[in-house]
């Protein structure tokens, strides 16, 4: 148990399909962020939410949509996603936006077929 | 630029000890991490250096030369469990503090 909690753990779908994933920290921490993992390639950092403000927005295609409600919940809106976006999103909190180390969620293993 | 370079795989033996080496080249150098994975499993924090010299946290040890770019992550007595990735991650201040991930080191421990 990391204190960071992702739900689904697994979802398959379609390139029309609209779906969200979800995260939760329960950790008191101000700053969100969501990676995706990929086979073989380094984490890539994809948003970040320091205060509930979008700070970083790593030129992420627009068929990923991020919404940061409150310190404690950050969701990752997908739809007309492509097969290539099959990976691990990892979401990740931490106290201060660039400072403290960063605690990991156990990910959302996401298909696209 | 950004780079950080690991070895992507590596083995050793129960028991044993093993040193997995991380090189980074960065603008604004502010603090290296290391973060043990396991297949299916979150990220998990193992050491942070910011400073040079070694830290040690039982049997893990990480080790930091800024003028050479480098560090170090040292396992001993080497335990089955320990087999995972182990993400080599440089925190850029140039970048908002943003950790910059090696590809990481799959680590296997034989018997």
């Amino acid at each position: 148990e990391t204190g960071v909690t992702q739900t689904p753990r697994h979802l398959v779908m379609g390139m029309t399909n609209k779906k969200s994933l979800k995260c939760e920290q329960h950790l008191g921490h101000n700053a969100m962020y969501w990676y995706k993992q990929s086979a073989k390639k380094p984490l890539e950092l994809m948003f970040v939410y320091s205060l509930e403000e979008r700070v970083e927005n790593n030129s992420v295609p627009s068929r990923f949509s991020p919404e940061c409600p409150n310190s404690s919940h950050l969701f990752l809106h997908l739809h007309t996603l492509q097969p290539e976006d099959s990976a691990l999103y990892l979401c990740a909190s931490s106290l201060g936006q660039g400072r403290n180390t960063i605690y990991f969620g156990e990910g959302s293993w996401l298909t696209v077929v | 630029g950004q780079n950080i370079d690991q070895p992507t795989e590596m083995t050793a033996t129960e028991g044993a000890i093993v040193q997995i080496n991380c090189t980074y080249q960065t603008s604004g150098f502010n603090g290296l991490f290391w973060y043990q994975q396991h297949a299916g499993e979150a990220p998990t924090f193992l050491s942070y250096n910011v400073l040079d010299g070694l830290e040690e946290k039982g049997r893990f040890s990480s080790f930091l030369s800024r003028s050479k770019g480098y560090s170090y992550l040292l396992l001993k007595e080497l335990q089955m469990k320990d087999s995972a990735s182990y993400l080599c991650a440089v925190r850029d201040i140039n970048q908002g503090g943003k950790l910059i991930f090696g590809q990481g080191t799959e680590l296997s421990v034989k018997p």
